[in-house]
């Protein structure tokens, strides 16, 4: 069955320092796309970045990046040059894309605070 | 801004009540996705429509149902409610029914006392 880990219930960084989440996932699908969304205090869900399980390259969206480690199941974001507006929680999820459906299976999230 | 809209952002109702979640898509999404936000179960995908018809299930509750109307708004119907119900809702809309791109609107915050 599918499932996405997120160890990390919270992270502290130092502002302007480079911060590593870290995501692990389990399918037996072939064909997946790993998403990571911010979710911050005010509550609304903010898609970050998107990596396709075929994709060569590992995405970067700006400050964002996704390290994809295909043998490993692993997507970690990394997001550098912390910003105190980074300061929020960070959800990792995937979709299955056999399934044909945009179905969303998320992870518990991770509590980043950025200190000044 | 997303450009989902969602009404009414907070609701108190008290165990036994119905409620009715409304979501409006982003222009031109014709797909809209709900999923339930709580502290025990963390974020949950329940149901998904595509240009009307019902695209995917997930963990829904018989008393919860859902619709899409020919405007493409979306309703989710909550009956029955119980304490455990209390969550955030999320209503996301994506142009295609794979949402490789899915859009999450404000959330309506469903409190049950």
């Amino acid at each position: 069955a599918q499932k996405i880990t997120q160890t990390q219930p919270g992270m502290f960084v130092q502002e302007k320092e480079a911060v590593t989440l870290d995501c692990t996932y389990d399918t037996s699908d072939p064909s997946y796309g790993l998403f990571w969304y911010k979710q911050p205090s005010s509550g609304e869900m903010i898609f970050l970045i998107y990596q396709g399980s075929y994709d060569q390259q590992n995405a970067t969206e700006g400050r964002y990046s996704l390290n994809f480690q295909k043998a490993r199941k692993s997507a970690n974001l990394v997001i550098s040059a912390s910003q105190l507006g980074d300061s929020a929680m960070y959800f990792c999820a995937m979709r299955e894309k056999t399934s044909n459906t945009g179905k969303l299976i998320f992870g518990q999230g991770t509590t980043l605070q950025v200190k000044p | 801004d997303s450009g989902v809209t969602q009404t009414p952002k907070h609701l108190i109702t008290a165990t036994g009540q119905r409620v009715t979640l409304r979501c409006s898509p982003r222009s031109g999404d014709l797909s809209v996705y709900w999923y339930q936000q709580s502290l025990d179960q963390g974020l949950q995908f329940l149901i998904q429509y595509y240009n009307g018809e019902e695209r995917a299930k997930g963990n829904i509750l018989e008393r919860f149902s859902a619709q899409q109307f020919p405007d493409l708004h979306s309703e989710l119907n909550l009956s029955s409610l119980e304490l455990g119900d209390s969550a955030l809702y999320f209503c996301a809309s994506s142009v295609e029914p794979s949402g490789n791109e899915q859009f999450f609107g404000p959330g309506t915050r469903l409190t049950v006392l």
